[in-house]
């Protein structure tokens, strides 16, 4: 079955540390985007990417890094200078940005502070 | 900037109600879409909404979009249990990118 897989499920960060969520899709899809989720809230854009190799900032990106190296995978780091990092991060991907479909979304990675 | 707006928040509706969750937005846009979120889990689509007075519904549910008053609404119909989730509507800006709403929590109880 066709899908956005995130890995891992649950995430500790220490102090100083970067670390990187995973995203895959095998939809074929163009458009990739991160999400960050904070309890009660709504989603808000990390950063997004069109196409391979190309990736553009969002609402919140300070704090945090991309990379689109291939169709399939738009992993995010979320780096030290990200200084409230815990949250639900999600990925979601569509076929491409600018088409009526709607976004579809993994299962996410639930990211804490040890 | 495009700011959206969901109310209520939080809706505890009693099994074979009927209520509506309401969605401002606040600048011009000609796609709405809204999501439910299961707790802990992923976003499921429920509905696109591309141009003014469109309806669709789906099983208890039905949306529908008003782009002069820049108002979508989600009609619930007798509400059961399975319905308890957080529905979003979420506004594209543009190319897709979206502007999502705080969520309203909905809990129906037997």
């Amino acid at each position: 079955d066709g899908g956005i897989t995130q890995s891992p499920k649950y995430l500790f960060r220490k102090e100083g540390q970067n670390v990187t969520l995973s995203c895959e899709q095998n939809l074929n899809h163009d458009a990739m985007y991160w999400y960050r989720q904070d309890p009660g809230q709504g989603l808000r854009l990390i950063y997004y990417s069109q196409i391979v190799n190309d990736f553009q900032k969002g609402d919140i990106a300070e704090g945090y890094s991309v990379s689109r190296e291939k169709k399939e995978s738009f992993p995010l780091t979320v780096t030290s200078a990200q200084k409230n990092p815990t949250a639900f991060y999600l990925c979601a991907s569509s076929i491409w940005t600018g088409d009526n479909q709607p976004q579809h979304f993994g299962d996410g990675t639930r990211l804490s502070i040890l | 900037e495009l700011k959206v707006e969901q109310n209520p928040l939080f809706l505890s509706m009693q099994e074979g109600k009927n209520y509506t969750i309401y969605c401002n937005y606040s600048t011009t846009s000609d796609r709405l879409y809204w999501y439910r979120q299961d707790p802990g889990k992923s976003l499921e689509s429920l509905f696109v909404l591309l141009s003014n007075g469109a309806v669709k519904q789906e099983g208890r549910l039905m949306a529908s979009l008003d782009t002069k008053a820049r108002l979508s609404t989600l009609h619930i119909t007798a509400a059961v249990h399975d319905l308890s989730a957080t529905y979003f509507c979420a506004v594209d800006r543009y190319g897709n990118k979206l502007v999502f709403g705080a969520g309203t929590i909905l809990r129906v109880k037997s």
